[in-house]
Parts: C-alpha cells; sequence; structure tokens
C-alpha cells in the first residue's frame, strides 16, 4: 500500500503525559502537512512540514506542540504534557509540489484518534 | 481570517437523483479548491479537484468553479446510499502563502434514501 500511513490509529495517554504520532508520506510525496479534527468540528491546519524544515506553524499552538520531518524516517508530531482538550482525531496529509502549483493534491492517513483521559 | 463556508446539512436527496453540494470562500486570491469525502469515523478522501473557472467532470462527480462569484460546488448524479457521507470543502490559498496549507469548511452532511 503506497498511501500515507499513520501510527498508532488509537492512543490513549493520562493527563500530563506525551504523545507521539508519526507519518509516513504517499511514495514519492516529499511535503507533509498535519491537521486535527476535535469532536463535532471541522479539520483544521496545524503544520506543514518539508524534509528538515518547518514551513509553515501558523496552526500550531505554541505550547506544548512540536513537529519534525527528519531526514530519514516518518514526520513525528509531538505532543507534550497532554490535556483533556487534546483529544481528537489528528490526520497527517502527504503533497507532491510543483513550482506551478499544479500537484498538489493532498491525500489524507487514517489519522490518529488521540483519548486523554 | 479566510473562511470556507459550507451548509451543515443533513442533505437528504431520494436515490438516483442530483446531490447538489455549495461551498463560498473569503479569500479571493485563492488558487486552488478541493472536495474531500469523510465517513464518519474515517479519514477525509480526495476525490475532486479543480484549478479553474468552469466545470470538471469525472464519473458521476462534476465541480464547479466561479471564481469571480467565489463558489465551488460540488453534483453527485445518480445518488447512491453509499454517498452518504459528509463532503468537505477545501480551499488552497494566495500564491505567496508559502504554507500551503487547506482551509476547510465545516463540511455538508449527506443522506442519500433508498
Amino acid at each position: 500500500n503506497a498511501g500515507v500511513m499513520q501510527n498508532p490509529r488509537h492512543l490513549v495517554r493520562r493527563r500530563g503525559q506525551e504523545a507521539r504520532l508519526r507519518c509516513s508520506p504517499m511514495k514519492g510525496h516529499s511535503h507533509v502537512y498535519w491537521y486535527r479534527q476535535l469532536p463535532e468540528e471541522g479539520l483544521k491546519f496545524m503544520v506543514y512540514l518539508q524534509k528538515e524544515n518547518i514551513i509553515d506553524e501558523s496552526g500550531m499552538p505554541k505550547e506544548r506542540f512540536s513537529a519534525e520531518f527528519p531526514k530519514e524516517g516518518p514526520s513525528i508530531l509531538r505532543i507534550q504534557q497532554v490535556v483533556r482538550g487534546d483529544s481528537a482525531a489528528y490526520f497527517c496529509a502527504s503533497s507532491l509540489y510543483r513550482r506551478d502549483g499544479r500537484g498538489e493534491e493532498q491525500y489524507f492517513g487514517p489519522g490518529t484518534r488521540l483519548t486523554v483521559t | 481570517q479566510k473562511e470556507v463556508e459550507q451548509n451543515s446539512g443533513p442533505l437528504s436527496v431520494p436515490e438516483g437523483a442530483i446531490a447538489s453540494l455549495n461551498c463560498t470562500y473569503s479569500d479571493r486570491g485563492s488558487q486552488s479548491f478541493f472536495w474531500y469525502r469523510q465517513y464518519s469515523g474515517k479519514s477525509p478522501e480526495l476525490i475532486m479537484f479543480i484549478y479553474s473557472n468552469g466545470d470538471k467532470e469525472d464519473g458521476r462527480f462534476t465541480a464547479q468553479l466561479n471564481k469571480a462569484s467565489q463558489y465551488v460546488s460540488l453534483l453527485i448524479r445518480d445518488s447512491q446510499p453509499s454517498d452518504s457521507a459528509t463532503y468537505l470543502c477545501a480551499v488552497r490559498g494566495t500564491e505567496n502563502n508559502a504554507g500551503n496549507m487547506l482551509t476547510f469548511g465545516g463540511g455538508t452532511r449527506l443522506m442519500v434514501k433508498p
């Protein structure tokens, strides 16, 4: 399966613990995006990364959240000291990118459902 | 604040009918437009994208874009019960937006009744 892969699919953490969510982009894609979907709410952009670079993190909370996309391995979204309000579905998407703006379609992974108890 | 607006629904249509889903956006410089389908508890699935004014057809789906009116729509012909899902409109902003991010509408829930 050459689609976007995310793991774990479900993650339960107690308040104060750390959550690590992983995303491997679709084969050939070098751009990764993280989105969050709170219960009964829409999808909200968090961060956009290329290999070893954060391009846009305007949607990510300033505290406790961080993201990386290393040269080797998956992209990681890390949430430190989780709180109940972090409970949500976290989706990763990936895309190609061309200078003419085409080929930019984003394909989503299955998501990680985070539950904070 | 860039906004993408959709009627939340539910939009109920009988099987075999045409379902018409609408979306408006606030950023006049928006470049690219996408429709995703999301089943309950699942991830968004890309079903159509459109970059130029006019219509784009793919099977039973037609996307329509009118940049002057800042309006994009999705038509589903011969609707099937399996089309019952939430349809998300997404917009990519201006060319100098280094973020390349998508702004999503709240989604329209479609129900196709047998």
